[in-house]
């Protein structure tokens, strides 16, 4: 099985609200990704969590705030976001160094 | 520092003719080379790899690629194009270093008509 779930599909928030995005793997990886993709772009890499640690944060504002409970999850709390932050959210998973990530279908977040 | 360079920002063809997707990297290792599909508001799906054994790769749904050392690419071609295969694809490269960062090229859009 080489799928990764992500919940929920789509989302909208206001710019006060809280909420969270979920990711889920149970290949057993051990590195666990998240990706920020607008329109017509390359995904950019947000966050990089390496056996349940943060081990990569590309600068991100701290509205986005990463969580990975367990080997097979990884959240992303969302918080007072801007119109900007509209965007689809995916979330990947590696064996690690040279293999190949494994994509979720994405979350797609619209901020009003 | 690694690099990924897609050379066409559109690509079109005709039902049942040849694609052909460009893609050269730039690299001082031996690098691992992928290529993605993602189809309309999907996420990303992987059609093939190149990790340093066959320099022609297979993938699935009849995309193949041939890793070409002294040209330094990596393109990506199918014989006869098909309606299903129009999509935007992303030619990327490992980073070496640990933590399996992804370098993406900005994507080639394939559009297929009847």
């Amino acid at each position: 099985d080489t799928e990764v779930t992500q919940t929920p599909k789509h989302l909208v928030m206001g710019m006060t609200n809280k909420k969270s995005l979920k990711c889920e793997q149970h290949m057993g990886h051990r590195a666990m990704y998240w990706y920020k993709q607008k329109a017509k772009k390359p995904p950019e890499l947000m966050f990089v969590y390496s056996y349940e640690k943060l081990s990569i944060n590309e600068s991100v504002p701290s509205r986005f705030s990463p969580e990975c409970p367990n080997s097979s999850l990884l959240n992303l709390h969302l918080h007072a976001l801007q119109p900007e932050d509209s965007a689809l959210y995916l979330c990947a998973s590696s064996q690690g160094e040279g293999y190949e990530q494994y994509f979720g279908p994405g979350t797609r977040l619209t901020v009003t | 520092a690694q690099s990924v360079t897609q050379l066409d920002s559109h690509v079109s063809v005709s039902e049942g003719t040849p694609v052909l997707l460009r893609c050269n990297y730039s690299s001082s290792y031996s690098p691992s080379l992928f290529w993605y599909v993602q189809h309309p508001n999907k996420g990303l799906q992987l059609l093939l790899k190149y990790t340093s054994a066959a320099t022609l790769v297979k993938g699935i749904n009849g995309f193949e690629a041939e890793f070409k050392k002294s040209e330094t690419s990596f393109h990506l071609t199918k014989p006869s194009a098909h309606m299903s295969d129009a999509a935007e694809y992303f030619c990327v490269v490992s980073e070496l270093g640990g933590y399996n960062k992804l370098i993406f090229g900005a994507g080639t859009r394939l559009a297929v008509h009847p």
